[in-house]
């Protein structure tokens, strides 16, 4: 397996433009996290779904994220508008339901807002 | 989940046995160490996870004191890929798959 594979490696974009991360899990996992690092606050977990439903999003900063996952393949994380204080890595990461605690991350996304 | 306390940072010579120390005295029963790193530029990578016996697997030792307040993660013979920031993490068993929430962790620095 290629492992948890997340597009861009790199987003470059300006205040206020809508900015879409990909997400696909590893096949056969069934829980999906989202987690954004910064290195004032450290990773924080943003939202995660199990079974393609999303059971916390607690950690969602405000109304300008959103995340889908419409199928057990695919996620996005979208902020609309962004602002420069968006400005992170973001971490996809999966594990399947009879984990041991042992999850999958990816290579993040490195998400710059001019 | 049980806090955890570890070192800011730590300096290890190349081939040494690195020695990561973690403090949970609040553990409770039916929780978990768990310990990730994070390479540079790169997601947490799983290392290893233990409930009160001692682990050992191809990447590390876990040691765990037999009043489950603190663990060792053992690094037998840290090499410069070794460098990264280290998370001990408690969890419950029970969580299922409920989020792991990482602290500051312990950036050790391995030195040739």
């Amino acid at each position: 397996d290629a492992g948890v594979i997340q597009s861009p490696r790199h987003e470059v974009t300006e205040m206020g433009q809508e900015v879409t991360l990909r997400c696909k899990p590893i096949s056969g996992h069934d829980y999906l996290f989202w987690y954004r690092q910064t290195m004032m606050r450290g990773l924080e977990l943003l939202i995660y779904f199990n079974n393609n439903v999303p059971i916390d999003d607690s950690g969602m900063p405000e109304d300008r994220f959103s995340a889908k996952m419409p199928n057990a393949s695919f996620s996005t994380l979208k902020i609309q508008p962004s602002e420069p204080r968006d400005s992170a890595v973001y971490f996809c990461a999966s594990s399947p339901t009879q984990g041991t605690g042992k999850w999958y991350f990816g290579a993040g996304t490195r998400l710059s807002v001019l | 989940d049980a806090k955890t306390t570890q070192p800011p940072s730590m300096d290890c010579a190349e081939g040494r046995a690195a020695n990561l120390p973690c403090n949970h005295s609040t553990i409770s029963g039916n929780e978990y160490v768990y310990w990730y790193r994070q390479i540079h530029s790169q997601g947490p990578q799983y290392i290893i996870h233990g409930l009160k016996n001692n682990e050992t697997n191809e990447m590390a030792s876990l040691i765990i004191t037999e009043d489950r307040k603190s663990s060792t993660l053992i690094l037998p013979h840290a090499t410069l890929r070794d460098t990264a920031v280290y998370y001990c993490i408690v969890r419950a068993s029970s969580s299922g798959n409920t989020p792991l929430v990482f602290g500051k962790g312990t950036r050790l620095s391995v030195i040739a």
